[in-house]
């Protein structure tokens, strides 16, 4: 089936830098990837939209100058957290897919901030 | 108050019993429903769709009452392979849209 390859699977950075995580969609093509963020013992929860060709579009909350969304072609969705601080630390994952019965997951990056 | 919601356990039961998971959804303009499995850091897995209907799926049994906006699994004759967190999940439109999962639910099977 379909997949969506998610890189890299864990990074540890410094404060202050920043952290590029991919998405490609495999197999299909994804106009919208949405990106979720896990704390421990939490819920995934979505942080935005990303669509093709356009702006993403960010959920309540989430700073967009600071998680910078790109979904320049139908294969490639990025993930930039800038200026990382350790409350960034959390799980990141993205899916996309062409209906909601065929939603897709990237396997998902664990970001560690020191 | 949250747009879907679920016990958040921890559930420890013994392996081969049946266990009953509820969640609700707070949009009742929401159209799909799922339940998926997670284990520890790893990508949500889908576990079944829910159906009005109701449906079933080897040991996983899923219903929706879209009346009172609740959605059930219940798993029989649990496996130690079954412990993981179960997260419901809702999405408003019929095609690809965000899901908006609960905060999950943990199950232990002890042998």
């Amino acid at each position: 089936g379909a997949v969506v390859s998610q890189h890299p699977s864990w990074v540890i950075c410094k404060s202050g830098t920043s952290v590029k995580i991919e998405c490609r969609s495999l197999d299909f093509q994804a106009t919208t990837m949405f990106w979720y963020r896990q704390f421990p013992k939490q819920s995934l929860m979505l942080m935005a939209t990303s669509n093709e060709g356009s702006k993403a579009t960010y959920e309540q909350g989430v700073e967009k100058d600071k998680f910078l969304i790109n979904h320049a072609s139908l294969t490639l969705s990025t993930l930039t957290v800038t200026s990382a601080h350790p409350e960034d630390s959390s799980f990141y994952i993205c899916s996309g897919g062409t209906t909601n019965e065929k939603l897709f997951f990237g396997s998902g990056t664990q970001l560690s901030v020191l | 108050r949250k747009e879907v919601e679920q016990d958040p356990g921890p559930f420890n039961v013994p392996e081969g019993a049946t266990v009953a998971f509820n969640c609700t959804y707070s949009n009742s303009a929401s159209q799909s429903f799922f339940w998926y499995r997670q284990d520890c850091r790893k990508e949500p897995k889908l576990l079944m769709s829910v159906y009005s209907s109701g449906n079933e799926d080897g040991r996983f049994t899923a219903q929706l009452n879209r009346a009172s906006q609740y959605i059930s699994l219940l798993i029989r004759d649990s496996k130690l392979s079954d412990s993981a967190t179960y997260l419901c999940a809702v999405t408003l439109y019929s095609s690809a849209s965000k899901i908006i999962f609960g905060s999950g639910t943990r199950l232990s099977i002890r042998p």
